[in-house]
């Protein structure tokens, strides 16, 4: 079946626009996350979405960065005003149960951004 | 103290020996955890999972849980240059340790 999926595959933005990235997770699947990593290091948790619970915010740095997800499927990280400390590799992963179950996580290709 | 931690290596074995990852947590209530791989620019990939103490084998990777000691290993029999990667392992959530760079020589 389908995997997760991300777009766009690449985003090269100015600094102070605005962007918005999308993740189709796989069908059927309640948890959501979006995660951040930089070159050379490791996944910095962003957002967690699960069903049709209030997310969990608690890994976004700043007032800049926010997400939605519609329908309980497809969700969007906007960043606003970016900087170029946002440049990084962005990327959503959905898991069949939340973090109270058995949450094995399938993540998209990624989005590739970078703010010059 | 993160919850998972682990050593960021490189860890460099020869091509055919056993490479021996290892990760601690400090989440005493865990019951589930999880290896992946991450390919230099690509996406993390799911190749265990484990939820009870003990051994889990999955072809020439085995998973090890030992929760009186909080800690989980994953040891890859049999090494190929293409399990040249890096290994993140996951508590439950989303707290992914930093990752292992294993590096498996010709």
């Amino acid at each position: 079946g389908a995997g997760v999926s991300q777009s766009p595959s690449n985003k090269v933005t100015e600094k102070g626009k605005d962007v918005e990235l999308r993740c189709d997770p796989i069908s059927g699947h309640t948890a959501l996350y979006w995660y951040r990593q930089s070159l050379g290091q490791g996944l910095e948790f962003l957002i967690y979405f699960q069903g049709n619970s209030a997310p969990d915010k608690s890994g976004l740095p700043s007032d800049r960065f926010s997400a939605e997800r519609t329908g309980g499927s497809v969700s969007t990280l906007t960043i606003q005003r970016t900087q170029q400390e946002d440049s990084a590799v962005y990327l959503c992963a959905s898991s069949p149960s939340g973090t109270s179950g058995y949450n094995e996580q399938f993540f998209g290709p990624g989005t590739r951004l970078t703010v010059l | 103290q993160k919850e998972v931690e682990q050593n960021s290596g490189p860890l460099s074995v020869p091509e055919g020996a056993i490479a021996s990852l290892n990760c601690t947590y400090s989440d005493r209530g865990s019951q589930s955890f999880f290896w992946y791989r991450q390919y230099s620019g690509k996406s993390p990939e799911l190749i265990m999972s484990i939820y009870s103490n003990g051994d889990k084998e999955d072809g020439r990777f085995t998973a090890q849980l030992n929760k009186a000691s909080q800690y989980v290993s994953l040891l890859i029999r049999d090494s190929q240059p293409s399990d040249s990667a890096t290994y993140l392992c996951a508590g439950r959530g989303f707290y992914f340790g930093s990752g292992t760079k294993l590096n498996v020589k010709p």
